[in-house]
Formats: C-alpha cells, structure tokens, sequence
C-alpha cells in the first residue's frame, strides 16, 4: 500500500514564476491537509481538503495561494508569482474518514527554492 | 502566537538510557496530543499519539504522559537507540476528527553510541 506521495521533490523557481505542488493521498484517504515548514521552524497548517471541496483555509496566505482536490487526479498547492520567502519545505498528509484520532499520514514534501 | 511549544530545541542522551522529550500547550480545546518522528529529507512519521482523557499511553519503547492540568506532555524513550536520532515534533488538535494540527518547533534528539 503506498503511502503519501508528492511530487516534484525539489522545485525550483525564479521570482514571478508559478509553482504547482502535488500531492496522491494514501489509499482510501479522502481527506488532505497541506503544511508548510519554513526552516529551523515546526509545520504550519496551510489547508485541509475533502475531494472537491475546500473544508479550511485559515492557514493560507490570502493571495497567490491557491488548492484544490479534484474528484480525479491528485491535490494541488498552487503559488502564483513565488516571493523568495516562498522558499519552504511543503508536506501534503492525508488521513480517511472519521478518524477520530486525528492522525495524519505525511508524504516526503516538495521542497521549493526561489532564486 | 505558539500554541504548542517544545522548548528545548536539542537533546543529546546516551545509548541505552532514557530520553525525554518536553512539550506544552496554552490552548485548553486540544483535545488529542500526538507525536512524529522526522529524519532529514523526509516526512514526518506518526509515533504515538494520547487523548486528553488519558494520562498515559505506551506502545513499545515509547510512552506519552499527559498532565493536563499543567498542560504539558512529554515522550519517554527506553532505551534509546542510535536509531532514534531525529527531529521529533509535537502536535496537538482539537476534538472533531479529521481537524487540523498545530506543530510545535521541534526538539533534534542525538543517541550518543
């Protein structure tokens, strides 16, 4: 059973270019959550999605930010025109429904480094 | 504004003996306290986890306390193995399911062989 899976693991962009982050929950997980760590930081909640439908944003900056988590494919952290204090390690996790104990499965991250 | 907070940001123990991990929370709504594991380049790795009507959980080597009166928890590691060497985080919800967590800044535990 595969885990989390994200990809790209590295990315790299220049200043006002567009970064696309995605992310394959585990098998049977329909919930996904998106963390930021900034370094010698602890993760930062960004979002929390359910298949179509964006359950809390409150942890995502109000502009350049956006995701999703289509009924097919993978979930989407999208950054428009990337800042160098974008430069972050981004994890996606997910967990199934009704999990009571709030224990989120995380993928390995995509790293993000803006020049 | 820390919620959760994990005040010493390294720890280094010998091989063999107990390692203690610290952290503390201000917000009296979290409801389930959880642990992760993080090697460099990686994701973090669910530990153990403890609900807010226990005091203690143990699983193996690892054992979590909860005071919640005092709002701290801490992991207990017995022995400690080269192994264990990592960042480990704190992490704390609110009760519901499938709620959000908020990190603490972590603690980097070095097993001294």
């Amino acid at each position: 059973n595969a885990g989390v899976m994200q990809n790209p693991r590295h990315l790299v962009r220049r200043r006002g270019q567009e970064a696309r982050l995605r992310c394959s929950p585990m098998k049977g997980h329909s919930h996904v959550y998106w963390y930021r760590q900034l370094p010698e930081e602890g993760l930062k909640f960004m979002v929390y999605l359910q298949k179509e439908n964006i359950i809390d944003e409150s942890g995502m900056p109000k502009e350049r930010f956006s995701a999703e988590f289509p009924k097919e494919g993978p979930s989407i952290l999208r950054i428009q025109q990337v800042v160098r204090g974008d430069s972050a390690a981004y994890f996606c996790a997910s967990s199934p429904p009704g999990e009571v104990k709030n224990i989120q499965y995380f993928g390995a991250g995509t790293r993000l480094s803006v020049l | 504004d820390q919620q959760v907070k994990q005040n010493s940001p390294s720890l280094s123990v010998q091989e063999g003996r107990i390692s203690i991990l610290n952290c503390d929370y201000t917000n009296s709504m979290f409801d389930y306290f959880l642990w992760y594991k993080k090697y460099p380049a990686e994701g973090p790795t669910f530990l153990i986890s403890i609900s807010s009507i226990k005091d203690k959980n143990e699983d193996g080597r690892f054992t979590v306390f909860l005071n919640k009166s005092a709002k701290h928890l801490s992991l207990h590691i017995v022995p400690s193995q080269p192994g264990d060497s990592a960042v480990y985080f704190c992490a704390a919800s609110k009760r519901g399911g499938n709620e959000k967590l908020t990190f603490g800044t972590g603690t980097r535990l070095t097993i001294i062989p």
